[in-house]
């Protein structure tokens, strides 16, 4: 069955680096795309963008340009997200999901990792 | 950027109801339209693809309607684990949620 899973919560302080690991298995990784969505506490979900699983083209959503990396290492099947400079704002729980190349639709979602910025 | 609006943003109803959800698109998104339903601590769900197909898996009492600017996700006869918050996306462009509508028990 397909399955995302992500890496284990993380606490980190202002100015540090994190980076949030989401290992795919059921499929074949490289025909779908990953995508990277932010929930702050008590809010909505909010696109971050995506990577292309077969060139490791990435899109970044507007506000999430800069600080914001993704990656692959398509030999273990995983999908990184990557946050430098880290700020109180950034605390949030981070969401893997894949969608077809040919459907656009987001349909299996990793558990989430939950990202504490705090000095 | 292609912005999404629902109503409500929250709604109580009892077991039993039928409910309708709205989102309206800023322009028209054709039928790139999807409705997730998310419980607190859980990862969204997918209910709906492409305004109105059912997800596999899903119960026949939801479902979607709607092309263009203006769709509805309909919930036939709530039922106790319906309760939760239901966020409409539309994938026409990049993708962008809603911000959701939080349904509760009246």
């Amino acid at each position: 069955q397909v399955q995302l899973v992500q890496s284990g919560s993380e606490l980190k302080k202002p100015g540090a680096s994190v980076k949030v690991s989401c290992k795919a298995s059921g499929y074949t990784f490289t025909s779908y795309a990953m995508n990277w969505v932010r929930q702050a506490p008590g809010q909505g979900l909010e696109w971050m963008g995506w990577i292309n699983t077969n060139t490791g083209n990435p899109t970044y959503a507007q506000g999430f340009t800069g600080r914001f990396v993704f990656s692959l290492d398509t030999s273990v099947s995983t999908a990184y997200l990557q946050i430098s400079s880290l700020k109180a704002e950034d605390t949030a729980v981070y969401y893997c999901a894949r969608h077809g190349y040919s459907s656009s639709w987001p349909d299996y979602w990793g558990q989430g990792t939950l990202v504490t910025v705090s000095s | 950027d292609i912005q999404m609006t629902q109503s409500p943003s929250s709604l109580s109803a009892s077991v039993g109801d039928r409910v309708t959800i709205t989102c309206r698109a800023s322009q028209s998104i054709s039928s790139y339209l999807n409705w997730y339903q998310q419980k607190p601590g859980k990862a969204p769900k997918l209910l709906i693809y492409a305004a109105s197909s059912l997800q596999s898996g899903v119960p026949s009492r939801f479902s979607g309607s709607g092309s263009g600017t203006d769709f509805t996700l309909t919930i036939s006869s709530l039922q106790p684990e319906d309760f939760a918050t239901y966020y409409c996306q539309q994938s026409y462009s990049l993708i962008t949620f809603g911000q959701g509508t939080r349904l509760e028990i009246k």
